[in-house]
């Protein structure tokens, strides 16, 4: 069955930089586009960048664009996303999720960044 | 800025029917967005319900059924049980790698 497994939270600085990483597994990893959404504390869910499939395309939001990086590597059936000018209001659980027709149709368990000093 | 707007709240009796909806801040949603749906318990991770407008994914019970409803995008439940009482957020992808979340509607089942 799919599987996401998201690494790599914890607690950072303002101002610093962070890599979060999602391991896949139970899917062609290299034939789907990928997501990252974010949840802060007793909020919402937001939407914040995907990946294409072979890699060479990404979207971003305008609240993360220019800070967040999201790459890919397909031979390790991996996600990335490089975070970094990190600030409070990026303080959120962090998902990744599979895209499928326009829609996360698979979710990992989130992973937890807190940005404090 | 376009924002994707939800009911904050809703409530329905057990066994009843409700409808969700989900607008953009100017203008129409429509199929050519595909709106999705997802449900949220507290605590948990979110679960895609209907996408693509209408469609449901898989193992998700025939209660659950998405629409257009004049402007705006539909999550119907019918039939609502205890464990439907969560958050549900809906989804549209506007294009050219816009993609936005509604705030999300808290339903209470009572």
């Amino acid at each position: 069955q799919v599987q996401l497994v998201e690494s790599g939270g914890g607690l950072v600085k303002p101002g610093g930089s962070l890599r979060l990483s999602c391991t896949a597994s139970g899917f062609t990893f290299s034939d789907y586009y990928m997501s990252w959404i974010r949840q802060a504390p007793g909020k919402g869910l937001e939407w914040f960048g995907f990946i294409s499939d072979r890699g060479d395309i990404a979207y971003y939001a305008d609240s993360v664009r220019g800070r967040f990086t999201i790459s890919r590597d397909n031979a390790k059936n991996s996600l990335y996303l490089h975070m970094s000018s990190l600030r409070a209001e990026d303080t959120a659980v962090y998902y990744c999720a599979r895209w499928r027709v326009r829609a996360s149709d698979h979710w990992g368990q989130g992973t937890l960044v807190t940005v404090s000093s | 800025q376009t924002v994707v707007t939800q009911e904050p709240s809703f409530s329905v009796s057990p066994g009843g029917t409700v409808t969700l909806t989900c607008g953009l801040s100017s203008g129409s949603v429509s199929s050519t967005y595909y709106p999705s749906w997802y449900q949220q318990t507290p605590g948990q991770t979110p679960r895609m319900l209907i996408y693509n407008t209408n469609t449901r994914s898989s193992g998700v019970p025939d209660r659950f059924s998405g629409s257009i409803v004049g402007n705006r995008a539909a999550l119907t439940i019918t039939g609502a049980q205890a464990d439907d009482e969560c958050d549900y957020y809906c989804v549209l992808d506007l294009g050219g790698g816009t993609v936005l979340f509604g705030g999300g509607t808290k339903l209470t089942v009572l």
